[in-house]
């Protein structure tokens, strides 16, 4: 079955350092998203994407986060200069066109800004 | 900033006990009200989407119901196993979302014992 992968799964970065976190949606999704989880909060939204350009996005995702899908398969989250408070759980989700509910998550990415 | 809420926070219960936690959600606006199971270092899995008022939905030994009226949905474990034992996520769509951000309770956190 055809599911969301995610890399790499744990990244460890030195505060101000830039990070790409990367994601493969499945293959024939259309609409893409990026969530966290600071550890021992909710899940909370970041940014949803779509025909190259950013759908909605919340007040956490400020100038210092940025969405790419480069080569139609990859689908990338740069964090510009990390903080401290950035270390989360990155999960990047995927929907197909059919669908307008369901959403795939990939297993996430585990940053540490230390 | 949608808020939506799950209880419990934990919950042990022994194999074979059947158990079910709540989600509540705004109910003005609403959309669609999504079910994961998550097991730590995996894809949050998706369970159920219910979208209209007294949905009711099942798979295998696990069901869920939906009261849009009064902002609540109830998910059901019948004869628990301890593979069961996972956290349950729930997350509610608004209407006003273009692409269905999902607004996530914190989980319930959900071991079974043998």
């Amino acid at each position: 079955e055809p599911e969301v992968t995610q890399t790499p799964s744990h990244q460890v970065t030195q505060m101000g350092q830039e990070v790409i976190l990367r994601c493969v949606p499945i293959s024939n999704h259309l609409y893409f998203y990026w969530y966290r989880q600071i550890l021992g909060q909710k899940v909370e939204f970041l940014v949803s994407f779509y025909n190259n350009e950013i759908s909605e996005k919340s007040e956490i995702f400020d100038d210092q986060f940025s969405v790419e899908r480069p080569d139609g398969s990859n689908f990338t989250l740069k964090i510009r200069s990390t903080k401290l408070e950035d270390s989360a759980m990155y999960f990047c989700a995927s929907r197909p066109p059919q669908s307008a509910y369901e959403q795939y998550f990939g297993p996430g990415t585990r940053l540490t800004v230390t | 900033i949608l808020n939506v809420e799950q209880s419990p926070q934990s919950l042990h219960v022994q194999e074979g006990d059947s158990t079910n936690f709540t989600c509540s959600f705004p109910s003005s606006n609403f959309y669609a009200l999504h079910w994961y199971r998550w097991e730590t270092a995996k894809s949050p899995e998706a369970l159920f989407v219910m979208t209209l008022n007294g949905d009711e939905k099942k798979k295998g030994r696990i069901s869920a119901t939906l009261n849009t009226k009064e902002g609540y949905s109830y998910l059901y474990i019948k004869g628990s196993q301890p593979e069961d034992s996972a956290t349950y996520l729930c997350a509610s769509v608004d209407r006003g979302s273009t692409l269905g951000r999902l607004y996530f309770g914190r989980g319930t956190q959900l071991t079974v014992w043998p």
